[in-house]
């Protein structure tokens, strides 16, 4: 049974950049059974897909964000993370990570509890 | 606005059944790509309810049954309770968005 924790700042201020990471227990994040990704959820409105990447560090974005996101992974701590520039308010969100299993078109079927990241000054 | 569609609210009374439909086009569900679906409780993360357009994870209750036809999806809740309070989210693989969710659609047990 997968275990994922996100873990990061609960505050950024507008044009700085996001940085969360996801620690994954309970599996190797080098499995060829899963994808690692991660979606938002903004207040008031519905789950947004983010990106995804496979541990052999093939990536995919979404396209309407894909200029300011960047996802990486590091096999040797079990994690992956991500990282989201000249973040605005709209950006405020419930960030989770999840596992996607056996290709970004997958089912997410483990996820971490969530992140509140909020953009302010 | 979503790739996938969903109405924003159902309500119905325990024990009734309710339909969440969730329509796409031939870029996603009706181009052959799978169609889960995610039940979500505030505070708590989003839970794998139906994978691969019909199929029930281990511990999700029978009175949870998923479906597809063309373009489109649909999850039924019958003998609703009252712990099925909850948003509902469809998910399916897009070939220009890439992973797509539907707006969510909360349902209110009356």
């Amino acid at each position: 049974q997968l275990q994922l924790q996100e873990s990061g700042p609960g505050l950024v201020k507008p044009s700085e950049t996001l940085s969360l990471s996801c620690t994954v227990s309970g599996g190797s994040i080098s499995s060829s059974t899963y994808y690692w990704g991660w979606v938002r959820l903004p207040p008031g409105k519905g789950l947004e897909w983010i990106a995804t990447i496979h541990y052999s560090g093939t990536t995919f974005s979404n396209p309407s964000l894909k200029s300011r996101v960047t996802i990486s992974v590091d096999t040797s701590n079990n994690q992956f993370s991500l990282k989201v520039s000249s973040v605005t308010a709209a950006d405020t969100a419930v960030y989770y990570c999840a596992s996607f299993y056996y290709s970004t078109a997958g089912r997410l079927d483990y996820w971490g509890q969530g992140t509140l990241v909020t953009v302010s000054s | 606005q979503s790739v996938l569609t969903q109405p924003p609210s159902l309500s119905g009374a325990p024990g009734q059944r309710v339909t969440i439909t969730c329509t796409g086009s031939t870029s996603n569900i009706g181009g052959g790509y799978d169609v889960h679906w995610y039940q979500k409780v505030p505070g708590t993360a989003p839970k794998l309810l139906i994978h691969d357009h019909e199929n029930r994870p281990s511990g999700v209750p029978d009175r949870f049954s998923g479906s597809k036809s063309g373009t489109s999806a649909s999850l039924a809740i019958t003998g609703l309770q009252a712990e099925d309070e909850a948003d509902y989210y469809c998910q399916s693989y897009d070939k220009n968005v890439k992973v797509v969710f539907g707006g969510g659609t909360k349902v209110t047990v009356l």
